[in-house]
């Protein structure tokens, strides 16, 4: 059974990069049919869906967020990565690292979450 | 891309059925057969409880079951259980490639 975890600071400074790193281990990141993807909630609120990123490579980023995400794989390591530049205080939240196991949003592995504050 | 429209919150006694409706858009919910609907528990991470619209994980309560109209995707819960009680959140493909989460349903069990 495959299991996902997310590691990185848990204070970033504003203006800063957030910079958070998912390890997959029980299976492969290189799977054809696995979308690996970043999804944040706010406290108190909703699921926000960021980006996923496929071994192959390809990438597709939340619109609102684009400008500022720089996602990567790495599958000697069977780790992906999100990188979240120029954060502020609305960065504020737990990030979730998700396996999508279809490509079609149906998200079946996550991350336990990684709180990540934004403040100086 | 705008959030899916969810009610803010659903309840129900034990053992009724409750339905929560998932609204989106002709790029999204009404144009693919991806809708999904998660299970939050407090402090918890998501669990995916129906994908593909009607489709239940293995593991997972024959009494969740989903359904789509038009650009509305609605998760029914039957036999409500004291156990179902968190938030529930519906996710769709869109047209964009991308993802879009709803804006969540606290639903509680009286």
């Amino acid at each position: 059974q495959v299991q996902l975890q997310e590691s990185g600071p848990g204070l970033v400074k504003p203006s800063q990069t957030l910079s958070l790193t998912c390890s997959v281990s029980g299976g492969s990141i290189s799977n054809n049919n696995h979308y690996w993807n970043w999804i944040r909630q706010h406290p108190g609120k909703g699921l926000e869906w960021i980006a996923y990123i496929h071994y192959r490579g390809g990438t597709y980023q939340n619109p609102s967020l684009r400008s500022r995400i720089t996602t990567s794989i790495d599958t000697s390591k069977n780790q992906f990565s999100l990188k979240l530049s120029s954060v502020t205080a609305a960065d504020t939240a737990v990030y979730y690292c998700a396996r999508d196991n279809s490509g079609y949003a149906s998200f079946d592995s996550w991350g336990q979450g990684s709180l990540v504050t934004v403040s100086s | 891309q705008s959030a899916l429209t969810q009610p803010a919150s659903v309840s129900g006694s034990p053992g009724q059925s409750i339905t929560i409706s998932c609204t989106g858009t002709s790029s999204d919910v009404g144009a693919y057969k991806y809708v999904s609907w998660y299970q939050q528990h407090p402090g918890k991470a998501p669990k995916l409880m129906i994908y593909d619209v009607s489709n239940r994980p293995s593991g997972v309560s024959n009494r969740f079951s989903g359904s789509k109209s038009g650009n509305t995707a609605s998760l029914t819960i039957s036999g409500l259980q004291a156990e179902d009680e968190a938030d529930y959140y519906c996710s769709s493909y869109t047209t964009s490639s991308t993802y879009v989460f709803g804006t969540g349903t606290k639903v509680t069990v009286l």
